[in-house]
């Protein structure tokens, strides 16, 4: 059964860049047939989708996050991670990965499993 | 962007009752529409993928219903753990979510 972490610091300074890492436990992410996704909560609110990733390195982004936005994949460590930059406090926010199944070649875009998720607060 | 709506915003109801929760789209998202739970500290769960496909080990009191713009996600007797909220999500375009309904205990 695949499990998805999070990772990375709690607290960011505005301005500058976000970064979290996912590991992936119970499945090899180059094995190929998923994508590889960040999504984010703010608190109390709904969700947004970030952006995702294939093993191959193949992304795509929320194009209202894109010039900010970079997801990689390290397949040697089964992890894939996020780079937000120039955050502000309103990128205070959940953070969750979570995978994406492709079937058939195409994206199916609902997300299954999710990590339990990471809260990265922006304050100086 | 296609925007999600929901309705209502919160549903009062008893253990045992049947729950009828709405999402709409800005427009046509075909039958690409899933359903999400996600209770107070936890990370959303996926139930219903393709408007009224069950996820694996979602029990069956669980569906969903429509395609095009309407979608309805049913619950057909409530459990105590089944009060959270729910969130729809498109991926016609990129993946968006509805603001999502409260199901809390009358």
């Amino acid at each position: 059964q695949v499990q998805l972490q999070e990772s990375g610091p709690g607290l960011v300074k505005p301005s500058q860049t976000l970064s979290l890492t996912c590991t992936v436990s119970g499945g090899s992410i180059s094995s190929g047939g998923y994508y590889w996704s960040w999504i984010r909560q703010h608190p109390g609110k709904g969700l947004e989708w970030i952006g995702y990733i294939y093993y191959s390195g193949s992304t795509y982004y929320n194009p209202s996050l894109k010039s900010r936005v970079t997801i990689s994949v390290d397949t040697s460590k089964n992890q894939f991670s996020l780079k937000l930059s120039s955050v502000t406090a309103a990128d205070t926010a959940v953070y969750y990965c979570a995978r994406v199944p492709m079937v058939r070649g195409v994206i199916r875009n609902w997300f299954d499993p999710w990590g339990q998720g990471t809260l990265v607060t922006v304050s100086s | 962007e296609i925007v999600l709506t929901q309705s209502p915003a919160t549903l009062s109801l008893s253990p045992g009752e049947r729950a009828t929760l709405s999402c709409r789209a800005s427009q046509s998202v075909s039958s690409y529409l899933a359903w999400y739970q996600q209770k107070p500290g936890q990370a959303p769960r996926l139930l219903i993928y393709d408007a009224s496909n069950r996820a694996t080990g979602i029990p069956a009191r669980f569906s969903g219903s429509g395609s095009g713009t309407d979608f309805t996600l049913t619950i057909s007797s409530l459990e105590p753990e089944d009060f959270a909220v729910y969130y729809c999500q498109q991926r016609s375009n990129w993946p968006t979510f509805g603001p999502g309904t409260k199901v809390d205990i009358k």
